[in-house]
């Protein structure tokens, strides 16, 4: 079964900051990766999908890269501003095609 | 723009009850998701279906059942309320394609007492 982790649980920077969130995942035959961010009580919202046949996704301040042969995947962050404090969550999408494996997220703070 | 609704935000119900919980997408999507999300456990899926009428179980099925009648409508019961049922439901949806993101609704804080 596929296992995702995501380290670190927290954490906290100041403002301006470029920081890296990392994901890792047990089986690499994975169709594609997703980052999500989830703010306090909400629901997920997708902020980037990179397909198996892909490295990396950028969109604005944020890139997204896929080691599918390690089970890895970073979101980086550049810039970092109060707005960007959420809990970040990646998943894969497996061999059943129709589910999702999700990581336990990392709670990011950013601090003015 | 796209949307998925669940019926409520907040629910407080009691022992023993019976529960629906229900979701919306307006995407004409195939795919649709029950998680239940808990501290340091992250999301872990509780059904899903790929069609009208069709589900599959997913990790963690026991004590919850489902039903979709339309395809825009996925609902999730639980069919006699225990207190470790208490948790933050969210309900998502997407298409089958590889390149298709799942969108998910804002989610349901179900709390049993």
């Amino acid at each position: 079964k596929q296992e995702v982790t995501q380290i670190p649980a927290a954490l906290s920077v100041p403002e301006g900051e470029n920081l890296v969130l990392n994901c890792s995942f047990t089986d690499s035959a994975i169709y594609n990766l997703q980052w999500f961010r989830q703010d306090p009580g909400k629901g997920l919202t997708s902020l980037l999908l990179i397909q198996s046949s892909q490295r990396e996704q950028t969109s604005g301040r944020l890139n997204a890269s896929l080691d599918k042969s390690s089970g890895r995947s970073t979101l980086y962050i550049a810039a970092s501003q109060p707005g960007d404090s959420a809990t970040y969550l990646c998943a894969v999408r497996g061999d059943n095609f129709n589910k999702f494996y999700f990581g336990s997220g990392t709670k990011l703070n950013v601090k003015p | 723009d796209v949307k998925v609704t669940q019926s409520s935000r907040y629910l407080v119900k009691r022992t023993g009850e019976k529960v629906f919980l229900e979701c919306v997408q307006d995407m004409d999507h195939e795919n649709m998701f029950w998680y239940r999300q808990d501290p340091g456990l992250g999301l872990r899926l509780i059904y899903f279906s790929y069609d009208v009428k069709m589900k599959e179980k997913g990790d963690i099925p026991e004590g919850y059942s489902v039903s979709r009648e339309k395809k825009e409508r996925f609902s999730l019961i639980l069919e006699s309320a225990s207190t470790n049922q208490t948790s933050m439901y969210l309900c998502a949806s997407s298409s089958f394609g590889a390149t298709d993101t799942q969108y998910f609704g804002p989610g349901t804080r179900l709390t049993v007492l």
